[in-house]
């Protein structure tokens, strides 16, 4: 089984700021890796996939980029509605995974 | 607009039997891999189950290997999870989530895209 190893755990950014979210899989999964963010209460919501192509009506200010077992989330300008918890998934192997989480928090 | 939604959850006793359904709408449903993700409370995403678009092809978590049965009805636009043995482990919201894409547009490698709000199963004495 593929891990997937998110950091850091907690980010805590202030609004305006920028944040750089880090996933590594324990081996390649080529560019088949995705990003989502799950708010409380919600369930998760489709960011990236593909590892850089944004999904149906995404801001431009996410950015997802990396290939093989290194990736990023890249979030510019957080904005209030950004706080959340960032997940990254791939889906080149079976079983599919997922990394632990990313908590964004306002500082 | 694609819609999934889930049905079936509920407090189980250890070693019983759940079947969840996933009705899905607003979309062809014959023409997407699909499959349970679940949360445990508090905790992160734990994929659990994948069938393709036609039934044919079916993947596990080895954490409920032998004892979930992923299954789809395409007459009925219906996903369903068949959990047997059930464990304390096993309490979690469980969600229906449908890939991105139908399977052509990825080269069979397609993300979840598209995920329903989730059943509660609660596995206690």
């Amino acid at each position: 089984e593929i891990v997937m190893t998110q950091s850091p755990a907690t980010l805590s950014v202030s609004p305006g700021e920028r944040a750089a979210l880090s996933c590594w899989a324990s081996q390649s999964v080529r560019s088949n890796l995705a990003w989502f963010q799950q708010k409380p209460g919600q369930s998760p919501r489709l960011l990236i996939y593909g590892a850089s192509t944004r999904a149906t009506g995404i801001s431009a200010r996410f950015t997802g980029s990396g290939s093989g077992t290194e990736f990023t989330l890249d979030i510019s300008s957080l904005q209030s509605d950004d706080f959340a918890v960032y997940y990254c998934h791939q889906y080149n192997n079976w079983p599919r995974t997922f990394g632990q989480g990313t908590k964004v928090e306002i500082k | 607009q694609v819609q999934l939604v889930e049905s079936g959850g509920g407090v189980v006793q250890p070693g019983g039997s759940l079947r969840l359904s996933c009705t899905a709408s607003g979309f062809t449903f014959s023409s997407y891999d699909i499959q349970w993700v679940r949360q445990s409370p508090g905790k992160g995403l734990d994929w659990v189950a994948f069938v393709r678009y036609d039934g044919n092809s079916k993947y596990y978590a080895d954490s409920v290997k032998g004892r979930f049965t992923i299954s789809r009805d395409n007459s009925k636009n219906t996903l369903y999870l068949q959990m047997n043995s059930l464990t304390p482990e096993d309490t979690a919201v469980y969600y229906c989530a449908r890939d991105s894409h139908p399977p052509a547009y990825c080269g069979g490698y397609c993300s979840v895209g598209y995920w329903g709000q989730g059943t509660l199963v609660t596995v206690s004495s």
